[in-house]
Order: structure tokens, then C-alpha cells, then sequence
């Protein structure tokens, strides 16, 4: 079967890097993307890895291990707004999105 | 350039009716995704439709439930005799035809309710 593992909630303190990591067990692989999602919306897209390595945007960074079959979203300088679930999704061999059930990142002061 | 929209945003429909949510995809997009979300869990994916052809619905239960997106028009996913199982956030995300990493831009959702 097909299987994205994310830790269910993790908190942080505002002004702190956190890690948010995902492994995976899929039939193929096309690309690993990162969503944002805040509470009562839709989730947004954040970053999108098909080589290994560190993909840096801004405050956040993604990175891919294909042979560990492993990623994580590095969050730096985190704000109050970063409070929301972060899913990870994989595309299979047949290029349909696999979801992770996210993890819910709790900001405190 | 307009997002994907979805309408209606809420809808509460009572056990036994039938619920008709609709999406229009970004301008130019020709791939729709159909998913559904229950409360503090994640993405569950129903169907994946191009412009009058259903691709892959392997997510979607084998009754009650039927999408569609015709040459004109939005794409339609229809939900026949609700139950209150069905309670849940519907999202839809488009994709375009061809894109480097065929990201999907999700409208607002449409949260529906079964009372």
C-alpha cells in the first residue's frame, strides 16, 4: 500500500526554526510537494522537490531524500501567522497526489 | 487570472436529498482534482477528471457519488441521498495541461453539512 507518515502536531515558539518531517512509501515517485493549510481554508502550495537536496525559499526550506524515501520542511524565524497544518503529498507512478494527514505546527509567544 | 472557484462556499442539506457542488477551474487549467477533508484529518482524493473524460476515480465510493466535467461549464460533483457521514470539506484543485511540476491550485473548498 501507499503511505505518507507526518507527525500529527508539533509546537514551536515564535522566532524558532522548526522541522516538520515526512517519509513515504509509495509505488513510484514524481515529485514531493508541500502544502500550507490554515484552519477553515484551502491548503496553499509551498514547495515542490524531485531531485534530492535543499530547495530555499525565503523562511522555508524543503528537502528530499529519495533513497530514504524522506523529506522535511524547515520553518525559520517563525511568526504567530505560520500557525497552521503543513501536508505533505507525494505523486506516484500514475502522477496522482498522495497525501499525508499533515501536521498541525502550534506557534506560542 | 481569477482562481478556481467553488460555490456554493456552505451547504446543509437534510439526510435522503442530494448535495451538487460545483468548480470552475483557473483559466487555461484542463485538469480537475476532486478531494474530500473530514475535521483534523488530511486530504482524501475522489477523482481526478479532464474536460469530459473521468481519469482516475479510484477514490470515490462506488454509490451515491458521480462527477463529471463537461466540454462547457464547471465540473459538477454530485452526492445523492446524503447521510450524515458525508458531513465534510470538498475541495477541488485544478492543474494546467502542461506545467514543469504539475502543482494543484485548490479553490476555497465547500464544506457541506448533513443534518
Amino acid at each position: 500500500g501507499q503511505n505518507i507518515d507526518q507527525p500529527t502536531e508539533m509546537t514551536a515558539t515564535e522566532g524558532a526554526i522548526v522541522q516538520i518531517n515526512c517519509t513515504y512509501q509509495t509505488s513510484g515517485f514524481n515529485g514531493l510537494f508541500w502544502y500550507q493549510q490554515h484552519a477553515g481554508e484551502a491548503p496553499t502550495f509551498l514547495s515542490y522537490n524531485v531531485l534530492d537536496g535543499l530547495e530555499e525559499k525565503g523562511r522555508f526550506s524543503s528537502f528530499l531524500s529519495r533513497s530514504k524515501g524522506y523529506s522535511y520542511l524547515l520553518l525559520k524565524e517563525l511568526q504567530m501567522k505560520d500557525s497552521a497544518s503543513y501536508l505533505c503529498a507525494v505523486r506516484d507512478s500514475n502522477y496522482q497526489l498522495i497525501w499525508g494527514a499533515g501536521t498541525k505546527l502550534i506557534i506560542k509567544p | 487570472n481569477a482562481g478556481v472557484m467553488q460555490n456554493p462556499r456552505h451547504l446543509v442539506r437534510r439526510r435522503g436529498q442530494e448535495a451538487r457542488l460545483r468548480c470552475s477551474p483557473m483559466k487555461g487549467h484542463s485538469h480537475v482534482y476532486w478531494y474530500r477533508q473530514l475535521p483534523e484529518e488530511g486530504l482524501k482524493f475522489m477523482v481526478y477528471l479532464q474536460k469530459e473524460n473521468i481519469i482516475d476515480e479510484s477514490g470515490m465510493p462506488k454509490e451515491r457519488f458521480s462527477a463529471e466535467f463537461p466540454k462547457e461549464g464547471p465540473s459538477i460533483l454530485r452526492i445523492q441521498q446524503v447521510v450524515r457521514g458525508d458531513s465534510a470539506a470538498y475541495f477541488c484543485a485544478s492543474s494546467p495541461l502542461t506545467s514543469s511540476s504539475y502543482e494543484q491550485y485548490f479553490g476555497p473548498g465547500t464544506r457541506l453539512t448533513v443534518t
